[in-house]
């Protein structure tokens, strides 16, 4: 059974200019969670797509923003690029009552 | 609101040595919880879990009993190898039973073996 995946594995951005990544759920999951793991803040909740829809969203400003997909792949975009949005951006894929598997992730640079 | 505490590391052992990584929580209701690991360069891997008080989770020699009294979730082992080096986060979820299950993570503890 193919994993979580995410693409691209880096991606190098200048500051103001928008970011897309993109993840693809386990055959049969339809829920995604994003999650942002910055250096020295610990991994933080970002958003919960189900059924195509947003369900929840963390403690992030609106420039962070995403969709489902009817084939419940997501993808997350990130406009207005700051510094500070350098991370490690994990994708996690779920049944609906079932547990986590996260992808690899992507690592996000913005210079 | 929710949280979750674990040790500073980095934990360094040598091979053979017995590891514990503290992990205490504060939660509403009855949260479960986990312990995921991370290796170098690649996304988090759970490890084990538990879902209701005095539960063990156990998998690959490492184990954490859930301690409602004591909100606790320590992960031990009693003998690690180098390849056990990364990084272990500690975790949990309030939320199952309504199909949400955000995970809220402790700091994550840095372990170092040396053979």
């Amino acid at each position: 059974e193919a994993g979580v995946t995410q693409s691209p594995t880096h991606l190098i951005k200048t500051r103001g200019q928008q970011a897309t990544l993109r993840c693809s759920p386990i055959s049969g999951h339809t829920s995604v969670y994003w999650y942002q793991q910055a250096l020295g803040l610990g991994l933080q909740f970002l958003l919960w797509y189900d059924e195509g829809e947003e369900r929840n969203r963390g403690n992030f400003p609106p420039r962070f923003s995403g969709r489902q997909f009817p084939n419940y792949s997501s993808e997350l975009n990130v406009n207005a690029l700051e510094l500070e949005d350098s991370a490690l951006y994990l994708c996690a894929s779920s049944p609906k009552y079932g547990g986590y598997t996260f992808g690899s992730g992507t690592r996000l640079t913005v210079v | 609101g929710n949280s979750v505490t674990q040790m500073e590391g980095p934990v360094t052992l040598s091979e053979e040595a017995f590891l514990t990584i503290n992990c205490t929580y504060t939660a509403t209701g009855y949260p479960s919880l986990f312990w995921y690991v991370q290796y170098p360069g690649e996304g988090l891997q759970l490890l084990l879990k538990a879902t209701k008080a005095d539960d063990k989770g156990s998998n690959k020699g490492f184990e954490a009993t859930y301690r409602k009294e004591t909100t606790s979730f320590h992960l031990e082992k009693g003998s690690v190898q180098v390849s056990d080096s990364a990084v272990y986060f500690c975790a949990l979820s309030d939320a199952l039973n309504t199909g949400f299950q955000k995970l809220v993570f402790g700091t994550g503890t840095r372990l170092l073996v040396s053979p």
